[in-house]
């Protein structure tokens, strides 16, 4: 069974641009979780979609969005880019809703660089 | 809120010798918890994981994790280290009450010499 793949795996983007990154889940999946990681922050969750619905989002501002489609692939958009948002971006996938007991199976992540 | 404490950022050991990665959590209600590696330029792999039940978990390429309530604890052992151990290693718990998936620790780098 395929894993969770993501692209692209490495962008460069400049201030005030913005990026969208793909995701998709091990067949069968139905959740979508994204998480931002950084040095200093270290990992930390973004959304979660569930059946095409956000079901959870984290502490990030408005600028960063996402969605999901009907075959459960997903997407994350960050608007006017700022240079703190250089980072390495994780989708994670499982078949339940995310929360309980069941597996997250994470993809390698896009690196993002905002110069 | 629940929340992961990882400490010691970096933990180095010699090859064969014993690997001991500490993790505690702060949790109201039994946690979820899991542990995760990270290889350079990779995303994470799931090592193993407690939900409920036996509360020494066996994981992947010889780890395994006791669950210990009375001292909020979950930390990660391996008998002998081998030199492909050398990984960043991420201690997480479960909000289901939230069900905001996963709250990470700030993970420890373990590097293995010969």
């Amino acid at each position: 069974k395929a894993g969770v793949t993501q692209t692209p795996r490495y962008l460069i983007k400049t201030r005030g641009q913005q990026v969208t990154l793909s995701c998709s889940p091990i067949s069968g999946h139905r959740s979508v979780s994204w998480y931002q990681q950084t040095p200093g922050q270290g990992l930390q969750f973004l959304f979660e979609y569930f059946s095409e619905t956000q079901r959870n989002k984290g502490n990030f501002p408005g600028r960063f969005s996402g969605r999901q489609f009907s075959n459960s692939r997903s997407e994350m958009n960050v608007s006017t880019l700022e240079l703190g948002d250089s980072a390495l971006y994780l989708c994670a996938s499982s078949l339940l809703a995310a929360g309980g007991t069941d597996t997250q199976y994470f993809g390698p992540g896009t690196r993002l660089t905002v110069l | 809120a629940q929340s992961v404490t990882q400490l010691g950022s970096h933990v180095s050991v010699s090859e064969g010798a014993l690997v001991l990665l500490r993790c505690n959590y702060s949790s109201s209600v039994p946690p979820y918890l899991f542990w995760y590696v990270q290889y350079p330029n990779q995303g994470l792999q799931l090592l193993l994981k407690y939900t409920t039940g036996a509360t020494l978990v066996k994981g992947i390429n010889g780890f395994e994790a006791e669950f210990k309530k009375s001292e909020t604890s979950f930390h990660l052992t391996k008998p002998s280290a081998h030199m492909s151990d050398a990984a960043e290693y991420f201690c997480a718990v479960s909000d289901y009450q939230a069900g905001t998936a996963l709250i990470f620790g700030k993970g420890t780098t373990l590097s293995v010499s010969s």
